[in-house]
């Protein structure tokens, strides 16, 4: 069965600090991995995704296949990116997400 | 961008109500939507992913017969309520893709569901 994992809930940094949220999966298969990002009262959407391999907001992920991970970085987090990060793992159809974590950047 | 739009927004009703909320993409052929659960503070749970013109596959735990999906046609998918309880309540939220392969999902915005 796929999972994913995000071990932070609540992470917090300082503006212009590096900034990484933790994703580690595990599944069996090809896995097609996504960052989702929530902001305040707005709907889910998607940042950005592996086979992408692309840069948004500043933000990237690269899949690690040996550590199973696909940790989301950005190396001078801006206030506005305080926010809800998902990551998810899908299968065909089937989207499984990690329980998510709260990124505060701090002024 | 794909554009999904989801009605209501929030719902406050009785206990013993049935409550239909529609998931409706606007600019896209959504062969496939799916239904979230999100509790306070708490990831998104899928409850079940519907194509359209066949019966909709339901996660493990949620009943069928309570949460009620339709998804007659390319860009419409309801999830009805029905009888709702208090435990009902939530934060219900649907996502939709195209045929088109690897084509990411697009949520709507969420539906607060309150039962009283």
């Amino acid at each position: 069965a796929q999972r994913v994992t995000q071990p932070e809930k609540l992470l917090s940094v300082f503006k212009g600090a590096p900034v990484e949220l933790k994703c580690n999966y595990s599944y069996s298969g090809s896995p097609e991995l996504f960052w989702y990002v929530q902001y305040s009262r707005q709907r889910l959407q998607l940042l950005l995704r592996h086979i992408s391999r692309e840069s948004i907001k500043g933000f990237t992920a690269d899949l690690n296949k040996g550590e199973t991970s696909f940790h989301l970085k950005k190396p001078f987090a801006q206030e506005e990116d305080s926010a809800m990060y998902y990551c998810a793992l899908r299968n065909n159809n089937d989207m499984r997400f990690g329980a998510g974590t709260r990124l505060t950047v701090k002024p | 961008g794909a554009v999904v739009s989801q009605h209501p927004s929030r719902v406050i009703c009785k206990s013993g109500t049935s409550v239909k909320i529609e998931c409706r993409s606007l600019d896209f052929q959504a062969t496939t939507m799916f239904w979230y659960r999100q509790f306070p503070k708490q990831s998104l749970m899928l409850m079940a992913t519907s194509n359209e013109g066949s019966k909709a596959t339901y996660e493990q735990g949620v009943e069928k017969d309570k949460f009620l999906i339709n998804h007659a046609s390319l860009t419409l998918s309801t999830l009805t309520v029905t009888s709702a309880h208090p435990e009902d309540s939530s934060f219900y939220i649907c996502s939709a893709t195209g045929g088109v392969s690897n084509q990411p999902q697009h949520f709507g915005d969420g539906t607060r569901l309150s039962i009283l």
